[in-house]
C-alpha cells in the first residue's frame, strides 16, 4: 500500500531563517506530487505541482520554492521566511491525473 | 476569482439525521469532482468522487450529487454520526488533475 510522509510535524522559526520541508512517498511510482498550504481560518491553497523529476510548475508567486530530487521525493523550500508563510503545508501525491489525491498529515509552520 | 465556493461556513446537525454539504464552481472545464474530510492538524481524506458524466455516486452513508447545468455538487451523509464532525473541502479538477478546493464547511454533528 502507498504511504506518505512529511517532516517535521511542527516548525517554529525566525523571520528571515531558510526552511526545509520534505514530503516522501512510498509504493508508488511517477506520482504527480503536490504542495498546499492552509492559512489560518481558509481552504487549502495550490502552491506548486510536479509530474516528474525536476519539472516542477508554480502556481502562485511567493517567497517558497520546490524541488523534485528523486521521483517520490518532493521538498519545500524558502531562503528567507516572512511572516505571511505561517500556516499549515500539506503534500499530496496522485497517480495519474484522474484519480483522487492523498494527503500526508502535514506541517504546521509558524514563523515568528 | 474563486472557482470553487462553499457557501456555508458551517452546518449543524443531530445525529441520525441527514447532513447536505453544498459546493458550487464556476469553472465548466472542471470535470472531475471530489469531497475530503479533514480533521484539525491533520492532512484532509479522502471521501468519496464523482465524474462530470453521472450525476450520482454512492459509497456507504456518503452520497455525492451533481448537477451539471447549475454547476452544483452536494454531499449528503445519512445518518450523521459524531464522528462525522470535521471540515468538509469540496475539490474540482480538470483533466491536468490539478484539484481547486472550496473554503470548507465545518460540520458538527450533536449526539
Amino acid at each position: 500500500s502507498q504511504t506518505i510522509h512529511q517532516w517535521p510535524a511542527t516548525l517554529v522559526q525566525p523571520v528571515g531563517s531558510p526552511l526545509s520541508l520534505e514530503c516522501t512517498v512510498e509504493g508508488t511510482s511517477n506520482p504527480n506530487l503536490y504542495w498546499y498550504r492552509q492559512a489560518a481560518g481558509r481552504g487549502l491553497q495550490l502552491l506548486f505541482y510536479s509530474v516528474g523529476i525536476g519539472q516542477i510548475s508554480s502556481e502562485v508567486p511567493q517567497n517558497l520554492s520546490a524541488s523534485r530530487p528523486q521521483d517520490r521525493q518532493f521538498i519545500l523550500s524558502s531562503k528567507k521566511l516572512l511572516l505571511s508563510d505561517s500556516g499549515f503545508y500539506l503534500c499530496a501525491w496522485q497517480q495519474g491525473a484522474y484519480n483522487e489525491q492523498f494527503f500526508g498529515p502535514g506541517t504546521r509552520l509558524t514563523v515568528l | 476569482d474563486q472557482q470553487v465556493k462553499q457557501n456555508s461556513p458551517s452546518l449543524s446537525v443531530q445525529e441520525g439525521r441527514i447532513s447536505i454539504l453544498n459546493c458550487d464552481y464556476t469553472n465548466s472545464m472542471f470535470d472531475y469532482f471530489l469531497w475530503y474530510k479533514k480533521y484539525p492538524a491533520e492532512g484532509p481524506t479522502f471521501l468519496i468522487s464523482i465524474s462530470s458524466i453521472k450525476d450520482k455516486n454512492e459509497d456507504g452513508r456518503f452520497t455525492v450529487f451533481l448537477n451539471k447545468s447549475a454547476k452544483h455538487l452536494s454531499l449528503h451523509i445519512v445518518p450523521s454520526q459524531p464522528g462525522d464532525s470535521a471540515v468538509y473541502f469540496c475539490a474540482a479538477s480538470t483533466s491536468y488533475g490539478k484539484l481547486t478546493f472550496g473554503q470548507g464547511t465545518i460540520l458538527t454533528v450533536h449526539p
